[in-house]
């Protein structure tokens, strides 16, 4: 799986758009970018993913640069319920994958 | 999106007693669940991946006769930690791979389960 690389943390004020940065400059031409998010003592929530194009739902959008090495998670209306772990994540889609964690971006949402 | 449930939520139990966790994918079919340990403070750490109908794959460090895993059907995973010892204390997770229309898979997670080991 390619390396991620995100924040330590971030803090947003509430209303505003939170934007979460991820590197993946290795990633391959098949691995897809995958979004969670931990709320503390909760188990990770499912966001978004996408493989190169821009996504958007209901939670989130996602921005992929065009080479693909780097993303944006767009909360486009921050609350204090989105304080929590962002991950980022690498994965080749439709086959066998295990997500590997790294530690993350901590979103702090400031009223 | 697809839920994911773990029973029991939270666990205290006597130090060389087993404890059985469950997860369960409820409105899809998972033909692999994975299992994760978290301490605190620290991320997700995967300890096996179940798949229905075989023998689980255990990652490096982690003690199979000690973490016994069975993927019996595709909804249900069950994980349990045989002779429990305090440092088994942790939050324990699993999660559900599901095979969605376009094609791409996507991992749901269950709540977790909080053990404590006395």
């Amino acid at each position: 799986d390619a390396k991620t690389t995100q924040p330590p943390s971030m803090d947003c004020a509430e209303g505003r758009a939170a934007n979460l940065p991820c590197n993946h400059s290795t990633i391959s031409g098949n691995e897809y970018v995958y979004w969670y998010r931990q709320i503390h003592s909760q188990g990770p929530q499912y966001i978004i993913h996408g493989l190169k194009n821009n996504e958007t739902n209901e939670m989130a959008s996602l921005i992929i640069t065009e080479d693909r090495k780097s993303s944006t998670l767009i909360l486009p209306h921050a609350t204090l319920r989105d304080t929590a772990v962002y991950y980022c994540i690498v994965l080749i889609s439709g086959g066998y994958q295990k997500v590997t964690f790294g530690t993350g971006t901590k979103l702090q949402v400031i009223p | 999106g697809a839920v994911v449930s773990q029973h029991p939520s939270r666990v205290i139990c006597k130090s060389g007693t087993s404890v059985k966790i469950e997860c369960r994918s409820l409105d899809f079919q998972a033909t692999t669940m994975f299992w994760y340990r978290q301490f605190p403070k620290q991320s997700l750490m995967l300890m096996a991946t179940s798949n229905e109908g075989s023998k689980a794959t255990y990652e490096q460090g982690v003690e199979k006769d000690k973490f016994l895993i069975n993927h019996a059907s595709l909804t249900l995973s069950t994980l349990t930690v045989t002779s429990a010892h305090p440092e088994d204390s942790s939050f324990y997770i699993c999660s559900a791979r599901e095979l969605g229309l376009t094609r791409t898979d996507t991992q749901y997670f269950g709540p977790g389960t909080r053990l404590t080991v006395l």
